[in-house]
């Protein structure tokens, strides 16, 4: 069966550097890849989407890639601030969208 | 302002007693999805619908309704609520299906006793 898996432990990370997010599939072949943030009690907000022939797609502070040989997503938010911590959740999709567990982040300032 | 409306966003029933959780959009969107949200498990989806009277199961159909009258409408229906019900639910809409942005509610609490 289809499986997405993401970072299992939560991410605590310090102001300024770098934090990797990552997104495993198995029997998978997603036509495309979508990140979400979710703030505690509210509804996840869309961020990126990337297709399977792009390797790697950026908006601001975020870089998202995608490796289908893999079967892998790797999720950056560079120069990372407090306002940043939240849970990201990846999404894969192909005629439906699905959604892995999620990754907390914490930014310490 | 672009929005996806849910109402209840709170609350607390016991087992066995119909319940409707209410979602409008008002971006205009052709596709709406229910999902449920439970500690490590995600989102799982549990009902979508492509446009008007036009919907299909999702993951975790199973103890649910949905109707689809209107476009701007997808109410979510628990016939007769059982304790393992109990989640966070989020409808969502997007102008291109599955594959476009979803744009999430802010969520409905429920809790069944």
């Amino acid at each position: 069966s289809q499986k997405i898996e993401q970072n299992s432990e939560a991410l605590n990370i310090q102001e300024g550097k770098t934090a990797t997010l990552t997104c495993n599939y198995t029997n998978y072949s997603p036509a495309y890849l979508q990140w979400y943030r979710q703030d505690p009690g509210r509804g996840p907000v869309f961020l990126l989407l990337i297709r399977e022939n792009e390797k790697e797609k950026r908006k601001e502070r975020l870089k998202v890639t995608f490796d289908t040989t893999l079967k892998q997503s790797l999720f950056h938010i560079t120069a990372s601030q407090p306002a940043d911590s939240a849970t990201y959740l990846c999404a894969l999709g192909d005629y439906k969208l699905s959604f892995g567990a999620g990754t907390t982040v914490t930014v310490r300032a | 302002e672009a929005q996806v409306t849910q109402n209840p966003r709170y609350l607390i029933t016991v087992t066995g007693k119909k319940l409707t959780v209410t979602c409008s959009q008002n971006m205009n969107h052709e596709y709406m999805s229910w999902y449920r949200q439970d500690p490590g498990l995600g989102l799982r989806q549990i009902y979508y619908s492509m446009n008007v009277e036009v919907t299909d199961k999702g993951d975790v159909p199973e103890g649910y309704k949905v109707s689809r009258k209107e476009k701007r409408n997808f109410p979510l229906i628990l016939e007769s609520p059982s304790p393992n019900q109990t989640s966070l639910y989020f409808c969502a809409s997007s102008q291109q299906g599955p594959q476009g942005e979803l744009f999430f509610g802010e969520g409905s609490r429920l809790t069944v006793l």
